[in-house]
């Protein structure tokens, strides 16, 4: 039972236009949810996460909006750099939990 | 600061093998967590570990064990292999909880089984 889906599997952009990256949640326990990033050959990097207490967080050219009563969230890349093509994954974490649920990612392409 | 160390990259094993992988967590983090991700699938989680006792457990069969050692490094045990369980094996490490500082990743085990 798949709790957190990304439903496209891919997303192609234009250099310094903006990506956005969405992603769906089922469990209305999530309190936390994180964006990771992941090139070939590594693991994971985090980019980005906001508490359910929040509807926006910004960092930089990053920002996650997270909608609860749609139990959504996306991340937006503006400008978009052609470095930003990778595998984007959305995360969520259930209360008193220390383990996070993943999707199946995203695979962002932009095009230079 | 150094980031989160797993060793070996790659392994290759047969049916009905075991294997040990190892992890080594940034230095401070006493949490460190197992995932698998499959194509498709995504990550999914196996266990985590807080001062050597497992505080967390996903849905995966009990060949897959793990532990971890006063020092904070863990290690992650698959018994009897299955093809099944071909994937790239991810260790994280955080401090307490998540909510304090986000999972940080290695670069993950690549296990193929034949």
């Amino acid at each position: 039972d798949q709790q957190v889906k990304q439903n496209s599997p891919s997303l192609s952009v234009q250099e310094g236009r903006i990506s956005i990256l969405n992603c769906d949640y089922t469990n209305s326990m999530f309190d936390y949810f994180l964006w990771y990033k992941k090139y070939p050959a590594e693991g994971p990097t985090f980019l980005i996460s906001i508490s359910s207490i929040k509807d926006k967080n910004e960092d930089g050219r990053f920002t996650v909006f997270l909608n609860k009563s749609a139990k959504h969230l996306s991340l937006h890349i503006v400008p978009s750099q052609p470095g930003d093509s990778a595998v984007y994954f959305c995360a969520a974490r259930r209360t008193g939990a220390n383990n996070l649920f993943f999707g199946t990612g995203t695979r962002l392409t932009v095009i230079p | 600061k150094a980031g989160v160390t797993q060793t070996p990259r790659y392994l290759i094993k047969t049916r009905g093998q075991q294997v040990t992988l190892s992890c080594s967590p940034i230095s401070g983090h006493r949490s460190v967590s197992w995932y698998q991700q499959t194509p498709g699938q995504g990550l999914q989680f196996l266990f985590e570990y807080f001062s050597e006792t497992q505080r967390n457990k996903g849905n995966f069969p009990g060949r897959f064990s793990g532990r971890q050692f006063s020092n904070s490094r863990s290690e992650m045990n698959v018994s009897t292999l299955e093809l099944g369980d071909s994937a790239l094996y991810l260790c994280a490490s955080s401090l307490e909880t998540i909510g304090e500082s986000p999972l940080h990743f290695g670069n993950g085990t690549r296990l193929t089984v034949t």
